[in-house]
């Protein structure tokens, strides 16, 4: 089966860099996705990784290691309106289509 | 401007009940996923279809029906069988290939009173 993990919840401070990790097990991969949802809202599209390295977009940046399993979204220069959660997701190779598989996310607050 | 259409936004069922939620695309995007959130939790799959005519069940899709009769539409049908519908529902829809990113509708809330 497919499973991530990700740190339930992150604080920081307005100005600030924070790192959301995300280790995954799936039976295939096609890539690491990373998604900002803001309370009772949709989730948006922030990331994709379907190589090893850094994706840089604006604030945020997203890196994955495949022979790790693992990935992060860096977010820099931290504010106030970056208060939400985060998921990671990877795309199970199962089928053609390319289901997600979502996190629990990480609820990330930033402080003034 | 494309995008996606959930309604309606807040749903009230009574226990016994069926209810249908409504998602329309005008992305043109093949392939069109419904997921329940509940409070503090994931996105879990309950249905998915990357085809007119054709669907899969996620992993969660006891008490829960679809139909794809056209591209642009995908509704959910909560049925009486699923025990505890109250939560958030959001429809997504992405293109069918391994690097687009998945558009989001604005969700329905479901409540059983």
């Amino acid at each position: 089966g497919q499973s991530l993990e990700q740190p339930s919840e992150v604080t920081a401070v307005e100005g600030a860099i924070v790192q959301i990790n995300c280790t995954y097990q799936t039976s295939g991969f096609y890539g690491l996705s990373w998604y900002q949802q803001h309370d009772g809202g949709a989730p948006t599209f922030l990331s994709y990784n379907g190589l090893d390295g850094l994706e840089e977009t604006g604030r945020f940046s997203s890196f994955l290691s495949r022979s790790d399993s693992y990935g992060y979204l860096l977010l820099q220069e931290l504010q106030m309106k970056d208060s939400a959660s985060y998921f990671c997701a990877v795309r199970d190779r199962s089928n053609q289509g390319g289901k997600l598989i979502f996190g629990q996310g990480t609820e990330l607050s930033v402080k003034p | 401007d494309g995008g996606i259409t959930q309604s309606p936004k807040y749903l009230f069922r009574k226990e016994g009940q069926n209810v249908t939620l409504s998602c329309e695309q005008n992305l043109n995007h093949d392939a069109m996923y419904w997921y329940r959130q509940d409070p503090g939790q994931g996105l879990r799959l309950i249905y998915y279809s990357q085809i007119v005519n054709d669907f899969q069940k996620g992993d969660i899709a006891e008490g829960y029906s679809v139909s794809r009769e056209k591209k642009e539409s995908f509704p959910l049908t909560v049925t009486s069988a699923q025990k505890n519908p109250t939560a958030f529902y959001l429809c997504a829809s992405s293109p069918v290939d391994r690097e687009g990113g998945y558009t989001f509708g604005s969700g329905t809330r479901l409540t059983v009173v």
